[in-house]
């Protein structure tokens, strides 16, 4: 496709339910970020991958977040037992390589509102 | 502890005039500083960058200007236009752990006033 494409658009969850966020990059690009921007924020950094290695996964709020990108395209956010403090919106970003003034390509981001 | 900062949440600005949007940044570390433009229901767009090695580069309308010392830059937009209305973030980036990480401010809401 010729932009970051993100799904679902937006998910309705009850407190303790289980969500998959996907994400599917620019064709071609190695480095691929998940982001979570809480309202009135800016996006705060969760996990980054390099093709499918998982390199950083630092702000990644706790063990109930899960991020993997197996074939190193296509990339799935996973959250397990999901909190009310989970609602956000998650925007995935995708680059040519990891260098640090290369700019970032956003998806439309995931509204995640868990009740 | 807030790395990037946009002190300023909001800002209006008459059409045809200049924007100045500001940011802070406490880590002396940072390579890179971009800007990017978000509208409402839709993921950031980039808008500009520069390097910690320049002190400004310009884009047409868009000219940003980063000074070390103070651990400041600032986004000018001239003439403003009513189309620039948006949230404006600005980022940092760092080499960390093997890759490079973005930071991101909290964000200024821009107004252009026609």
């Amino acid at each position: 496709g010729a932009g970051v494409s993100q799904s679902p658009r937006y998910k309705v969850a009850k407190r303790g339910q289980d969500v998959a966020l996907r994400c599917d990059p620019i064709s071609g690009h190695v480095s691929l970020f998940w982001y979570q921007q809480a309202l009135g924020q800016g996006p705060e950094f969760l996990t980054y991958f390099q093709n499918e290695a998982q390199l950083d996964k630092s702000g990644l709020p706790s063990d109930r977040f899960f991020a993997e990108r197996p074939e190193g395209s296509v990339s799935t956010l996973k959250i397990q037992r999901t909190q009310q403090e989970d609602s956000a919106v998650y925007l995935c970003a995708s680059s040519l390589d990891g260098t640090g003034g290369v700019e970032l390509f956003f998806g439309s981001g995931t509204q995640l509102s868990v009740l | 502890d807030q790395q990037v900062k946009q002190n300023s949440p909001s800002l209006s600005v008459q059409e045809g005039r200049i924007s100045i949007l500001n940011c802070d940044y406490t880590n002396s570390m940072f390579d890179y500083f971009l800007w990017y433009k978000k509208y409402p229901a839709e993921g950031p767009t980039f808008l500009i960058s520069i390097s910690s090695i320049k002190d400004k580069n310009e884009d047409g309308r868009f000219t940003v200007f980063l000074n070390k010392s103070a651990k400041h830059l600032s986004l000018h937009i001239v003439p403003s236009q009513p189309g620039d209305s948006a949230v404006y973030f600005c980022a940092a980036s760092r080499w960390t752990s093997g890759t490079y990480k973005y930071i991101f401010g909290t964000g200024t809401r821009l107004k252009v006033l026609a």
